[in-house]
């Protein structure tokens, strides 16, 4: 059964740029949420979208968006990138939410902003 | 806002002993989630704990839920090195999805 897939798994931009980062849920799953991680403010919760849905959203600037397509795939976007920007996003697919239990998390990807 | 905060933030302990981190949040959640973090890897899901007094185990880890004192310990028995890794508990409440700092743990032989 293959897993939660995000590309790309690194990539550099700079400043004022915008990103398009996507995730791949895990076959028959219908959730999938972000996260951001950074050393600075550790894991946080982006948005969480459900049949194409945005069904939760965390405390995050307008700049941070994304959607869901009809197969469940997922994008987010970040725009006008700024330095504290740079950090690991992580995607996490599950059945039906964070209601039903766990989550699977892809491998990330990987952001730099210069 | 919910806060959840772990401690220890870093642990080192030598094979085979045994110890527990903990994970305290601020007001009630509706279930609560432990992860494990290689370096530079995603988070593997460890256990989920849905009402107080659950407990679940898996191999030498161990966690327990404790909803009246807002309280979830991860015990780890008879460390091996294969267990370090960085241990995060998480919360959620209502729609949001809360994450504690994380507890850097090694083990040595």
């Amino acid at each position: 059964k293959a897993g939660v897939t995000q590309t790309p798994r690194y990539l550099i931009k700079t400043r004022g740029q915008q990103v398009t980062l996507s995730c791949s849920p895990i076959s028959g799953h219908r959730s999938v949420s972000w996260y951001q991680q950074t050393p600075g403010q550790g894991l946080q919760f982006l948005f969480e979208y459900f049949s194409e849905t945005q069904r939760n959203k965390g405390n995050f600037p307008g700049r941070f968006s994304g959607r869901q397509f009809s197969n469940s795939r997922s994008e987010m976007n970040v725009s006008t990138l700024e330095l504290g920007d740079s950090a690991l996003y992580l995607c996490a697919s599950s059945l039906e939410g964070w209601g039903t239990g766990e989550l699977f998390f892809g491998e990330g990807s990987r952001l730099t902003v210069l | 806002e919910l806060k959840v905060e772990q401690n220890p933030l870093f642990l080192s302990m030598q094979e085979g002993k045994n110890y527990t981190i903990y994970c305290n949040y601020s007001t009630t959640s509706d279930r609560l989630y432990w992860y494990r973090q290689d370096p530079g890897k995603s988070l593997e899901s460890l256990f989920v704990l849905l009402s107080n007094g659950a407990v679940k185990q898996e191999g030498r880890l161990m966690a327990s839920l404790d909803t009246k004192a807002r309280l979830s310990t991860l015990h780890i028995t008879a460390a091996v090195h294969d267990l370090s890794a960085t241990y995060f508990c998480a919360v959620t409440t209502g729609n949001q999805f809360y994450f504690g700092t994380g507890t850097s743990l090694t083990v040595i032989p």
